[in-house]
């Protein structure tokens, strides 16, 4: 029953380094989304994707990119870490891409770039 | 673009107090409305929705109502407790701008919620 899985739960970077942030669920949910959560800002989307080898990018996509290569599966890469990019990172799965669907959200990645 | 406006916080309350959390919205479509749930240390969850105007959501003693009049869906809870010391989101789900792309979340700020024993 592990729902929305997201690894590392905590991660440091320096600057110009790059990073995948994983995310894997098992509810075979067609719909995946990536979210940045900012104090006093909520959460903002990055990317999504509807269904595997479909991705578009959202509110803040600049500096990351995203694949699907499978249902399950639907990393975060980091490209050349910046100090605005310290957040705390959150996956997030739906049954479907309707407007009335509940969205599963993982535990969060808390990302520090120095 | 879509947008949610939640009422600024933190919100301290004393356990029993009613609970007041206001929100409102701009979108250009016909959005689902939704209150999620941050526990600390973990991540969002649903706590009510509500897909078309005069809807209401509830869930665990909370309500809220869709009202399309006012671009509003107000949180409320007539008894609060120290468990529901949270942070509590509003969001929208509205179709993106291309046929292929689905629909997205767009959240408000959140509201801290602390209730005191």
């Amino acid at each position: 029953n592990a729902g929305v899985t997201q690894t590392p739960k905590f991660q440091v970077l320096k600057t110009g380094q790059s990073m995948t942030l994983q995310c894997a669920q098992d509810m075979n949910h067609e719909y995946m989304s990536w979210y940045r959560q900012d104090p006093g800002m909520g959460l903002r989307l990055i990317h999504y994707s509807v269904g595997a080898g479909i991705t578009d990018q959202g509110e803040v996509p600049n500096g990351y990119n995203v694949s699907r290569s499978t249902t399950e599966d639907f990393p975060l890469r980091l490209l050349s870490a910046a100090p605005s990019q310290t957040s705390v990172y959150f996956c997030a799965s739906s049954y479907s891409s309707y407007t009335d669907t509940e969205a599963f959200f993982g535990q969060g990645t808390r990302l520090t770039v120095v | 673009g879509d947008s949610v406006t939640q009422m600024e916080g933190p919100v301290t309350l004393s356990e029993e107090a009613f609970l007041t959390i206001n929100c409102t919205y701009t979108a250009t479509g016909y959005p689902s409305l939704f209150w999620y749930v941050q526990y600390p240390g973990e991540g969002l969850q649903l706590l009510l929705k509500a897909t078309k105007a005069d809807d209401k959501g509830s869930n665990k003693g909370f309500e809220a109502t869709y009202r399309k009049e006012t671009t509003s869906f107000h949180l409320e809870k007539g008894s609060v407790q120290v468990s529901d010391s949270a942070v509590y989101f509003c969001a929208l789900s509205d179709w993106a701008p291309k046929e292929t792309s689905g629909s997205r979340l767009t959240f408000g700020e959140g509201t801290q919620l602390t209730v005191n024993p």
